[in-house]
């Protein structure tokens, strides 16, 4: 399994400004992830990571609000911007270390309060 | 009809007990399955994954597949009060797509 470093676990947040989560994986993953878990929800996708080209978004997430980096295939970041109380949620990086769908990981998740 | 769906319970069992966790998927062409466990204020961990119709044991763990019905099931034998924990069923749709869709989850409470 990989290990996966989620940071920051939790912040508070005034609206309007930003805050950039970053995850790191101890290994090579061909497949990252950021989810979205709302208070008694389940995750809702919010874009794929691609190493060395832009995010894939899912319908509902666009790149202004959620712009998404992969420089290389350990280290993703998921920035979300112009914050609004809306935004509060746990913020979840995920990978797929087989690379072929056979099971996921999680980081430790990012519980995020705006005020 | 929501992609994956599960009880919102919470379902409550007495420790020792069996308690078993249903989830129902509409993609008939549906490849892989996972259970996730998620303590509150954690992230999900992975217990289990089945691909073939039948029964799977882990341990205490047992996920039962059944395609043609379009459910798999989690079962916990001789529950105890650290299971307590909501349960996400997850389903990989055919296609291609390696990204799970996870269903609300079931909470589940078992009791001294």
């Amino acid at each position: 399994s990989a290990v996966i470093s989620q940071k920051p676990s939790r912040d508070i947040c005034q609206r309007g400004t930003s805050l950039t989560i970053q995850c790191q994986v101890d290994s090579q993953v061909t497949m990252m992830f950021w989810y979205r878990q709302q208070p008694g929800q389940s995750l809702t996708l919010i874009a794929t990571a691609n190493q060395g080209s832009e995010a894939t978004y899912e319908s509902g997430f666009v790149i202004d609000k959620f712009p998404i980096s992969r420089p290389n295939l350990t280290f993703s970041t998921l920035t979300v911007s112009n914050m609004s109380p809306e935004d509060s949620s746990i913020y979840l990086c995920s990978v797929d270390h087989s690379g072929v769908g056979t099971e996921a990981f999680f980081g430790q998740g990012t519980r995020l309060t705006v005020v | 009809q929501k992609e994956v769906e599960q009880n919102s319970g919470p379902l409550s069992v007495p420790e020792g007990a069996i308690a078993s966790l249903n989830c129902t998927y509409s993609d008939r062409g549906s490849q892989s399955f996972f259970w996730y466990r998620q303590y509150s204020g954690k992230s999900p961990e992975l217990i289990m994954f089945i691909y073939s119709n039948g029964d799977k044991e882990d341990g205490r763990f047992t996920a039962q597949l059944n395609k043609a019905s379009q459910y798999v099931s989690l079962l916990i034998r001789d529950s105890q009060p650290s299971d307590s924990a909501t349960y996400l069923c997850a389903v990989r749709k055919s296609g291609g797509s390696y990204i799970p869709t996870f269903g609300r989850g079931t909470s589940l409470i078992v009791h001294p």
